[in-house]
């Protein structure tokens, strides 16, 4: 599955498949991005980071790329399972200074 | 990366009254955070809270609606006073990584608030 624009709140995708979910950033000058994901009644939880001097990130099932031309990050999980239904936000700073976060995706898994 | 409980975990308060919400950490930090999520709504950050040092509000974040204090490097309160309905919210206390990336911030679990 793939979700469809910038700003889609929910993304609903077929267990086994593999997710794309997008943010589009504010602030051009902003050096590290983060995403969290955030399981109902739970707080967030760190999932994957990037600094602007790199494009790509990958760690254990999810990659993070960043186009620092648009202004856009995105989180890629591969092979998608039950538990990675989540609503996942990404957040942003500039040199240490605070997160500011996204509007935040819901992600569903089908069995 | 740290560990970080908060109490309550989730209250349910009247009109009018003040909770405090306490945070945890298992190891000494110099920067805490507190976040509000409203229902269905992305972290907005309320305030910066250094030990020793009166904490920073962020734009629309007062310190006599959101009190905070920060006696000691593991351990922060944060006060919702005079609730009204609107205040119904998740509050969130977060923390910097460590030496190694201390941009990166760890959540507790929240604090669920319902305010009648």
């Amino acid at each position: 599955g793939e979700s469809v624009g910038l700003h889609l709140p929910t993304l609903s995708v077929q267990e086994g498949d593999n997710s794309i979910i997008n943010c589009a950033y504010s602030n051009s000058a902003s050096d590290y991005f983060i995403w969290y994901k955030q399981e109902s009644g739970k707080g967030p939880q760190f999932i994957i980071d990037i600094r602007s001097n790199m494009d790509k990130r990958q760690g254990q099932r999810v990659t993070v790329l960043l186009n620092k031309t648009v202004k856009h990050l995105s989180l890629q999980i591969a092979a998608t399972q039950p538990g990675d239904s989540a609503v996942y936000f990404c957040a942003e700073s500039k040199e240490g200074s605070r997160l500011t976060f996204g509007e935040g995706t819901q992600l569903t898994v089908n069995p | 990366s740290a560990v970080i409980s908060q109490k309550p975990s989730r209250d349910i308060c009247q009109r009018g009254t003040s909770l405090t919400i306490q945070c945890q950490v298992d190891s000494q930090v110099t920067m805490m955070f507190w976040y509000r999520q409203q229902p269905g709504q992305s972290l907005t950050l309320i305030a910066t809270a250094n030990q020793g040092s009166e904490a920073t509000y962020e734009s629309g974040f007062v310190i006599d609606k959101f009190p905070i204090s920060r006696p000691n490097l593991t351990f922060s309160t944060l006060t919702v006073s005079n609730m009204s309905p609107e205040d119904s919210s998740i509050y969130l206390c977060s923390v910097e990584g460590g030496t190694s990336d201390t941009d990166t911030q760890y959540f507790g679990p929240g604090t669920r608030l319902t305010v009648l």
